[in-house]
């Protein structure tokens, strides 16, 4: 089956650092979504990304979708303690349904102020 | 508006037992997806369902069942509870459940099974 894997499963940082956290799916995807999860919380929708080699930035955070579409990266510029959460991201299933979406186990990130 | 809501928010059970969890999604959105999110992993998919209608279910046993009401509320049902059935379990709601569109989640059921 499909599969959607993260890297790293964690990062610490220091505030002000960057950070980065990559996804890589066995097949291609016909767009891709990021969620951010608080401790604590619930996943929390952040972005998708549609078409081969797109670059969405909010605020600090950069998003890219690969010119394969199997794989993405979200950059946080100057880490901040509000970044704190698990982030994930989430593609459709390869099986062809359309609407099942397969999470990758996410990138806990921690900041220290 | 209210956001995806669900109840109870934490429950405690045995195993054997049965626990039914409830959802209501935001207004306006007909499609209901629950996911299983185990500590340290992701959402795992459990079901969808559109206008009351199952469209799918992920790789769960058949002790899951949901259903979707015509206010487009929903219960997920679990039977004979495993320890391994302990996780959160999260409702998303969306317009009308494909992939494109973000899912909006609630906050979850907390579920331990002693």
């Amino acid at each position: 089956g499909q599969q959607v894997m993260q890297i790293p499963q964690y990062q610490h940082v220091q505030e002000g650092e960057d950070f980065t956290t990559y996804c890589n799916s066995s097949t291609t995807l016909s767009n891709i979504q990021w969620y951010k999860q608080r401790p604590g919380g619930h996943p929390v929708f952040l972005i998708q990304l549609v078409k081969s080699g797109e670059v969405k930035k909010q605020k600090r955070l950069t998003f890219q979708f690969g010119e394969a579409k199997k794989n993405s990266s979200l950059h946080i510029t100057a880490t901040q303690t509000t970044d704190v959460g698990t982030y994930f991201c989430a593609g459709p299933d390869s099986g062809g349904s359309n609407y099942k979406l397969t999470f990758g186990k996410g990138t806990l990130l921690t900041v220290n102020p | 508006d209210a956001g995806v809501t669900q109840s109870p928010t934490h429950l405690i059970k045995t195993r054997g037992q049965h626990v039914t969890l409830r959802c209501s999604p935001i207004s306006g959105h007909k499609s209901v997806s629950w996911y299983q999110q185990v500590l340290g992993q992701g959402p795992q998919f459990i079901f969808q369902y559109y206008e009351k209608e199952e469209r799918g279910r992920g790789n769960f046993p058949d002790r899951f069942s949901a259903r979707q009401f015509p206010n487009y509320s929903s219960e997920l049902n679990v039977n004979a509870l495993l320890l391994g059935d302990s996780a959160l379990y999260l409702c998303a709601s969306s317009p009308s459940g494909i992939v494109s569109q973000p899912q909006h989640f609630g906050d979850g059921t907390r579920l331990s099974i002693l």
